[in-house]
């Protein structure tokens, strides 16, 4: 299996509701990220945990909440949302969850959130 | 601060000519840069890694760059086919010890039948 999973596809949510994104992979992957992509924009990084441990927060606001249950899971919450929150959330992953080295990362198809 | 530009927001080409696409950076000596490809309404995929020793790198229709004095890299498919119309995204680890990458802003590439 090489792939990167996520769910749901689509999701849309008003600024009240708490929701969560789920990304799931069996490449045995120590390293596993969410990104934020808006229209034509690069994806920019949110999160990284490595080794089940949250490793990077690219200061982002607390209504983000990531969690890392084992090392094949990687759960976004979501709470008090803001309209401009409406984005692609992709999900990634990388073999080595070891500092200093290079790393292809794997994409999941993302989740296509909108916030009313 | 660190800067990641790609030349231009898009490129139409016609099929069978090569298409070049060009990322350049600014204030940083990266290990190593990555190529991506991403279709609309799809997570990036990658394609490939070169390290800062290594010039040129080649898959198949696709051939990389690494100019670290000229802090450019250039990616180059060769004999271009309608679907290798997709963004095109380089990415570098600003910072080795982080395993963070950060992308540049992509060049549309669109291949003309």
């Amino acid at each position: 299996d090489t792939e990167v999973t996520q769910t749901p596809k689509h999701l849309v949510m008003g600024m009240t509701n708490k929701k969560s994104l789920k990304c799931e992979q069996h490449m045995g992957h120590r390293a596993m990220y969410w990104y934020k992509q808006k229209a034509k924009k690069p994806p920019e990084l949110m999160f990284v945990y490595s080794y089940e441990k949250l490793s990077i927060n690219e200061s982002v606001p607390s209504r983000f909440s990531p969690e890392c249950p084992n090392s094949s899971l990687l759960n976004l919450h979501l709470h008090a949302l803001q309209p401009e929150d409406s984005a692609l959330y992709l999900c990634a992953s990388s073999q080595d969850g070891t500092p200093s080295s290079y790393n292809e990362q794997f994409f999941g198809p993302g989740t296509r959130l909108t916030v009313l | 601060s660190q800067k990641i530009e790609q030349n231009s927001e898009a490129l139409n080409i016609q099929e069978g000519k090569t298409a070049t696409l060009t990322c350049n950076y600014t204030n940083y000596s990266p290990a190593y840069l990555q190529w991506y490809r991403q279709d609309p309404g799809r997570g990036p995929v990658f394609l490939l890694l070169i390290r800062e020793n290594e010039k040129e790198k080649r898959k198949e229709r696709l051939k990389v760059t690494f100019d670290t004095t000229l802090k450019q890299s250039l990616f180059h498919i060769t004999a271009s086919q309608p679907a290798d119309s997709a963004t095109y995204l380089c990415a570098l680890d600003l910072d080795t010890g982080r395993r963070a990458l950060t992308f540049g802003s992509g060049t549309r590439l669109q291949v003309q039948p």
